[in-house]
């Protein structure tokens, strides 16, 4: 399975909104509504940031939100903070029965 | 609030087999509708899916690792462990155990744990 693809950097000014795209196929973005993203800052785990295409779980700042069109999925993280400064991974479920991560975007807060 | 702690040897040789364990505290490993699953990160890079078991013994595992991958569970221990044989430099990295809800949902991660690959 190949990986979900997503730009290698997004940045944007304190205040401002950025979205991180994540692309797959019709076998697993397309065909599902099982997208995930997590957050990882540097020598830390992954925190699921947002599940199910746009459910935010509990905790997470509303700042940051989901939506999926067609085999595309992206994640928006409005009023942008130094504290969201991290990488940024979405991840799908597929046909197999397997999960598929993406490639990854490191955020850069300016 | 469950947690998951990864063990096992940080240093394997080429071509031997790489055994890591997950304890899960905090709940059982046999309640509620969950799967328990291994991902990896090499050094810079992205996250990898290793696979996932569920309590009643079902795994599904990435095809690209499928026909070295082995994953386990034993619910009296509260654990389930990876077995990755055949191994290579390629397989160095901090390997994360992690709990599922749903498709393509992992609520818990483990801190994960780095493994070497070199003689």
């Amino acid at each position: 399975q190949s990986a979900l693809t997503q730009p290698a950097s997004v940045s944007g000014s304190p205040g401002q909104s950025i979205t991180i795209s994540c692309t797959g196929t019709s076998s697993d973005v397309g065909g599902y509504n099982y997208v995930s993203w997590y957050q990882q800052h540097p020598g830390k785990a992954p925190k699921l940031m947002i599940y199910d295409v746009s459910n935010r779980p509990s905790g997470v700042s509303n700042r940051f939100s989901g939506s999926k069109s067609g085999n595309t999925a992206s994640l928006t993280i409005s009023g942008l903070q130094a504290e969201d400064e991290a990488d940024y991974y979405c991840s799908s479920y597929t046909s197999s029965s397997t999960e598929v991560f993406g490639t990854g975007t490191k955020v850069t807060v300016l | 609030q469950v947690q998951l702690q990864e063990s096992g040897p940080g240093l394997v040789k080429p071509s031997q087999t790489l055994s890591l364990t997950c304890t899960v505290s905090g709940g059982s490993i046999s309640s509620g509708s969950y799967y328990w699953s291994w991902i990896r990160q090499p050094a810079g890079k992205g996250l990898e899916w290793i696979g996932r078991i569920y309590t009643s013994g079902s795994t599904n595992y990435n095809p690209s690792l499928k026909s070295r991958v082995t994953i386990s569970v034993d619910t009296s221990k509260n654990q389930f462990s990876l077995k990755l044989s055949s191994v290579t430099a390629a397989d160095t990295a901090v390997y994360y155990c992690a709990r599922g809800v749903n498709p393509g949902l992992i609520d818990y991660w483990g801190q994960g744990t780095l493994v070497t690959v070199s003689s």
